[in-house]
């Protein structure tokens, strides 16, 4: 079945970084788009930005411009998102979520990771 | 892109219809027809209840519509179910290939 797996909750200090996998199966990974969403405790979802899986070109949230890579290896069918210099108004748990393709869900998220914690805490 | 707008909170009794509104811009919501509606129950990653402002998954129930008017979006939610008590997030597509979010509302089931 399609399924959206990803790594676990991290606990990070302030002025690191970390990166959150999502590995992918049950589909082909390079013909949908990966989302990452963000929310934080009680608090909206809140968008990040996506990649193209195919040819790994990518968008972000004017927001987090400069502090957010999302990344790919098409090998492992798995997409990678890394927010650095992490602040405490950081903690939150983060999402990828597959964007449905042309024909069924153009632009909206219709697979979801389980969501991974991450606390930014000194 | 600021969030779009929902209401915090709305309510309803069981086997009652009630309607979200999320509203948006002229530059996002009023622009293209992609407005999606997720629900959150605590706890879990949002689902895909409505895409393209009207259309629905299979998965989702047809208790759940979607329409838009100008720069509004709305969920209606029919035959009020408890399983439906959850909050609600509307979705936009935006100018440059992004998204944005609404502040979300939670559905209280009376």
């Amino acid at each position: 079945q399609v399924q959206l797996v990803q790594s676990g909750t991290e606990v990070k200090k302030p002025g690191a970084s970390v990166r959150v996998s999502c590995k992918a199966s049950g589909y082909t990974f390079t013909s949908y788009a990966m989302h990452w969403v963000r929310q934080a405790p009680g608090q909206r979802l809140e968008w990040m930005g996506w990649i193209n899986t195919g040819n790994g070109n990518t968008k972000y949230s004017q927001k987090f411009q400069g502090r957010v890579a999302i990344t790919r290896d098409t090998s492992a069918s798995t997409a990678y998102m890394e927010l650095s210099s992490l602040r405490s108004e950081d903690t939150a748990v983060y999402y990828c979520a597959r964007e449905g393709n042309v024909v069924l869900a153009p632009r909206a998220f219709d697979v979801w990771g389980q969501g991974t914690m991450v606390t930014v805490s000194s | 892109q600021s969030a779009l707008t929902q209401p915090a909170s709305v309510s309803g009794s069981p086997g009652q219809s009630i309607t979200i509104s999320c509203t948006g811009t002229s530059s996002d919501v009023g622009s293209y027809n992609l407005v999606s509606w997720y629900q959150q129950h605590p706890g879990k990653a949002p689902k895909l209840m409505i895409y393209e402002v009207s259309k629905r998954p299979s998965g989702a129930s047809n208790r759940f519509s979607g329409s838009k008017s100008g720069k509004t979006a709305s969920l209606t939610i029919s035959g009020l179910q408890a399983e439906d008590e959850a909050d609600y997030y509307c979705c936009s597509y935006a100018p440059g290939s992004t998204l944005v979010f609404g502040g979300g509302t939670k559905l209280t089931v009376l």
